[in-house]
């Protein structure tokens, strides 16, 4: 199994630009979300989703869109990169939203 | 007031020394508790849960004191592969993980 899968690792933008971040699971999990971690805050959760077809907002939806189409995707959308927005993003699936969380590697965003 | 809360340190600490951290909730209704560690740059993964009884996994005890509403993480034997973050991480039913700060844990030699 290969877990929880980030892509890209690192991407730089410039303000205004739109891009995707993916994520993917193989263990067919339920749950799964998107974090974001900034020096001082913590994890904060972007999106979230209890299956296929399903997604709500967490505490700081602004700027990101995601949806759930499969099982295993969990894309988030920058609809319009700010410098705000720079930041790491997790990613991170589970059986259920009570159970134990699998984090993928993360990516890391700069927005000029 | 953050609904978890954690002392963020850093606590520095020789090789072989006993740690402990503290988290405390605010939400009594909550009812799943996890220690998770974060190492520099990378993702954050479990390391215990925490049970209403207490629990031990190696030179790691995890305590939960559900009437003062705090957790805690006890490290024996420090080694320097202990030198991490270590978040605390607390659960209401039905709704998402809620993730303290962080703990930030350096073991020197």
């Amino acid at each position: 199994n290969a877990g929880v899968t980030q892509t890209p690792k690192f991407q730089v933008l410039k303000t205004g630009q739109s891009m995707t971040l993916q994520c993917a699971q193989d263990m067919n999990h339920e749950y799964m979300s998107w974090y974001r971690q900034d020096p001082g805050m913590g994890l904060r959760l972007i999106h979230y989703s209890v299956g296929a077809g399903i997604t709500d907002q967490g505490e700081v939806p602004n700027g990101y869109n995601v949806s759930r189409s499969t099982t295993e995707d969990f894309p988030l959308r920058l609809l319009s990169a700010a410098p705000s927005q720079t930041s790491v993003y997790f990613c991170a699936s589970s059986y259920s939203v009570q159970e134990t969380q699998y984090f993928g590697p993360g990516t890391r965003l700069l927005v000029l | 007031r953050k609904e978890v809360e954690q002392d963020p340190g850093p606590f520095n600490v020789p090789e072989g020394a006993t740690v402990a951290f503290n988290c405390t909730y605010s939400n009594s209704a909550s009812q799943s508790f996890f220690w998770y560690r974060q190492d520099c740059r990378k993702e954050p993964k479990l390391l215990m849960s925490v049970y209403s009884s207490g629990n031990e996994d190696g030179r790691f005890t995890a305590q939960l004191n559900r009437a003062s509403q705090y957790i805690s993480l006890l490290i024996r034997d420090s080694k320097l592969s202990d030198s991490a973050t270590y978040l605390c991480v607390v659960n209401r039913y039905g709704y998402a993980l809620n993730f303290g700060k962080g703990t930030s844990l350096l073991v020197t030699p």
